[in-house]
């Protein structure tokens, strides 16, 4: 149980259009879903927190205008990169958070990743 | 500032021998503290986790202990299997666990046959 899928696997686009990623949680319905961002190397960067119904909140210095999070239901968010440039070519992983029923925190459940390639 | 520290970027371990992965924190606020494991191009898995209430918790093959007046975790795995061979994300977050997750930038574990 607790399946994250991320559409597509993998993207390559030219520069200046936009990309959309979608991340799901298959069985399970998901009070919070997460969008990180890694470089080669380097550690997962929490982009922004999206809770069904609301607006993403988003962390100090991502351009909200730039990664558009849309989370439409408890088990769909998408990630829209617009206007994308080389610079943003990265591997984006989104997580879901599944409900622990009064535990101490509620597990995170990531997704296979999207590698974006802008050209 | 890097708040979770992973200072071993690599680690090569015999099969059967015990791997020991290490974290560091700085920030005094976390209280939870997990572990992940993550193959290339794929997202992470969720391992093991630790309350600070606690200095060990032990699941299967992995044990983490926790020791927080030195802000230090590790991560135990005995005994390696090739199949362990992966990168490590050590993560922490405050409040229990209801914060973000903070995560180190991993560290390569090899399992030699």
């Amino acid at each position: 149980g607790a399946v994250v899928s991320q559409h597509p696997s993998w993207v390559i686009c030219k520069s200046g259009t936009s990309v959309k990623i979608e991340c799901r949680s298959l069985d399970f319905q998901a009070t919070t879903m997460f969008w990180y961002r890694q470089f080669p190397k380097q550690s997962l960067m929490l982009m922004a927190t999206s809770n069904e119904g609301s607006k993403a909140t988003y962390e100090q210095g991502v351009e909200k205008d730039k990664f558009l999070i849309n989370h439409a239901s408890l088990t769909l968010s998408t990630l829209t990169v617009t206007s994308a440039h080389p610079e943003d070519s990265s591997f984006y992983i989104c997580s879901a958070s599944m409900p622990s029923g009064g535990a101490v925190t509620d597990t995170q459940y990531f997704g296979p990743g999207t590698r974006l390639t802008v050209l | 500032d890097q708040q979770v520290k992973q200072n071993s970027p690599s680690l090569s371990v015999q099969e059967g021998r015990i791997s020991i992965l290490n974290c560091d924190y700085t920030n005094s606020m976390f209280d939870y503290f997990l572990w992940y494991k993550k193959y290339p191009a794929e997202g992470p898995t969720f391992l093991i986790s630790i309350s600070s209430i606690k200095d060990k918790n032990e699941d299967g093959r992995f044990t983490v202990f926790l020791n927080k007046s030195a802000k230090h975790l590790s991560l135990h795995i005995v005994p390696s299997q090739p199949g362990d061979s992966a990168v490590y994300f050590c993560a922490a977050s405050a409040k229990g666990g209801s914060e973000k997750l903070v995560f180190g930038k991993g560290t390569k574990l090899t399992v030699n046959p």
